[in-house]
């Protein structure tokens, strides 16, 4: 079974320039969750996806982050403009159903830096 | 809103030593109880998780965690480190939100294995 896909795995911008990250998750796997994750901390969910319908977006910064999941399968996470405080790692994960005690599956993560 | 709480964000034991990683939560309902390791630049990996079945849970690689209710615990252990086992560790506690949930997750805890 493929696992959760993303890319790029790295990118650098500088500040004020817009970037997108891209996840395919497991096949089958109706939510889909982006995580911003800071060195030195644990993620944070910036918006959960079910099927193609937003769940939970309360700690993405609207005036700048977006994310869409057309179809319910696929997803992108734009950043637009940049700050130099979004340096961090983007994580994608994807569970079968969204359940409490479901098990969340990570993609290997967009390494970003803001200069 | 629950919390998770992680005692040391850095852990050192030398190869053949027991590992101990301290996860506490607070929560007024029984919780659903994660631990997810997280290897140099990959994302993040199921170890076990606890779901309200035996409170001794095994996991992956050697690991085990031990469900103490009334410490509001979920600590994580091994017997004898490989160096391997080097990583960073998070406990993670799923969070009702509505018709959702979420997974809210601690800082982390690095471990170090030395030879």
């Amino acid at each position: 079974e493929a696992g959760v896909a993303q890319s790029p795995r790295y990118k650098i911008i500088e500040k004020r320039q817009s970037v997108a990250f891209w996840c395919n998750p497991i096949s089958g796997h109706a939510t889909l969750y982006w995580y911003q994750q800071i060195l030195g901390q644990g993620p944070k969910l910036l918006i959960q996806f079910q099927n193609n319908g937003v769940v939970d977006d309360s700690q993405l910064p609207k005036d700048r982050f977006s994310a869409e999941r057309l179809k319910g399968v696929d997803s992108t996470l734009k950043i637009q403009p940049a700050k130099l405080e979004d340096s961090a790692v983007y994580l994608c994960a994807s569970s079968q159903q969204g359940r409490g005690q479901e098990t969340q599956y990570f993609g290997p993560g967009t390494r970003l830096l803001v200069l | 809103a629950q919390s998770v709480t992680q005692l040391g964000s850095h852990v050192s034991v030398s190869e053949g030593a027991l590992v101990l990683l301290r996860c506490n939560y607070s929560s007024s309902v029984p919780p659903y109880l994660f631990w997810y390791v997280q290897y140099p630049n990959q994302g993040l990996q199921l170890l076990l998780k606890y779901t309200s079945a035996a409170t001794l849970v095994k996991g992956i690689n050697g690991f085990e965690a031990e469900f103490k209710k009334s410490e509001t615990s979920f600590h994580l252990t091994k017997p004898s480190a490989h160096m391997s086992d080097a990583a960073e560790y998070f406990c993670a506690v799923s969070e009702e939100a509505g018709n959702n949930r979420k997974l809210i997750w601690g800082l982390g805890t690095s471990l170090a294995v030395n030879p």
